[in-house]
């Protein structure tokens, strides 16, 4: 079964700095997907980035990136130059196959608080 | 139109009542999925339809019944609910067995069961 963990439950960073946002999964799929989603308190959940486990590259997107380090199975997400509307909880996620078909499991989340 | 809707936007309803939450979206996705989320908790999957025949049932009370009448359009009925059914229900789509392809997420519905 796959599961994700986020073990960081709460984050605090200045304003215009960067932070990561720790990930890690365990699957035993040779094949996996890994996305980051942001929920802000309106409570949407707005897709972030995606990073498939034969990637070669690690996915970026705008001021967003994944350290994907395969090995150690970690996907953690990087926020660079952080505004005050980044300020939301930050859930990771990975796709499962069940019953033919796909679902996404998230981790427990780790709520983002950006100082100005 | 890249938006999956939902609504109501928030429902307060009596243990008694029979109410409906709708979802709809049409990005020509195949998949559709309810889940539900408790405060300060991840989403938790409910139900997936892929190509409008339920495909996943996690174990959900039946007091939730799904319905995918047609490709874009997904309800969830409730009845007799308990006020610990009380949660924020979330609808998203997909494009089926691409395992890169995003959820999209609607806004949710906020249930309060009194």
């Amino acid at each position: 079964a796959q599961k994700i963990t986020q073990t960081q439950p709460g984050m605090f960073v200045q304003e215009k700095e960067a932070v990561t946002l720790d990930c890690t999964y365990d699957t035993s799929d040779p094949s996996y997907g890994l996305f980051w989603y942001k929920q802000p308190s309106s409570g949407e959940m707005i897709f972030l980035i995606y990073q498939g486990s034969y990637d070669q590259q690690n996915a970026t997107e705008g001021r967003y990136s994944l350290n994907f380090q395969k090995a150690r199975k970690s996907a953690n997400l990087v926020i660079s130059a952080s505004q005050l509307g980044d300020s939301a909880m930050y859930f990771c996620a990975m796709r499962a196959l069940q019953g033919g078909s796909e679902k996404l499991v998230f981790g427990k989340g780790t709520k983002l608080t950006v100082n100005p | 139109d890249t938006e999956v809707t939902q609504t109501p936007k928030h429902l307060v309803m009596g243990m008694t009542n029979k109410k409906s939450l709708k979802c709809e979206q049409h990005m020509g996705h195949r998949a559709m999925y309810w889940y539900k989320q408790k405060a300060k908790k991840p989403p938790e999957l409910m139900f997936v339809y892929s190509y409008e025949k339920l495909s996943i049932n996690e174990s959900v009370p039946s007091r939730f019944s799904p319905e995918c009448p047609n490709s874009s359009l997904l309800n969830l009925h409730l009845h007799a609910l308990q006020p610990e059914d009380s949660a924020l229900y979330l609808c998203a789509s997909s494009y089926p067995g691409q395992g890169n392809e995003k959820l999209f997420f609607g806004s949710g519905t906020q249930l309060s069961v009194l």
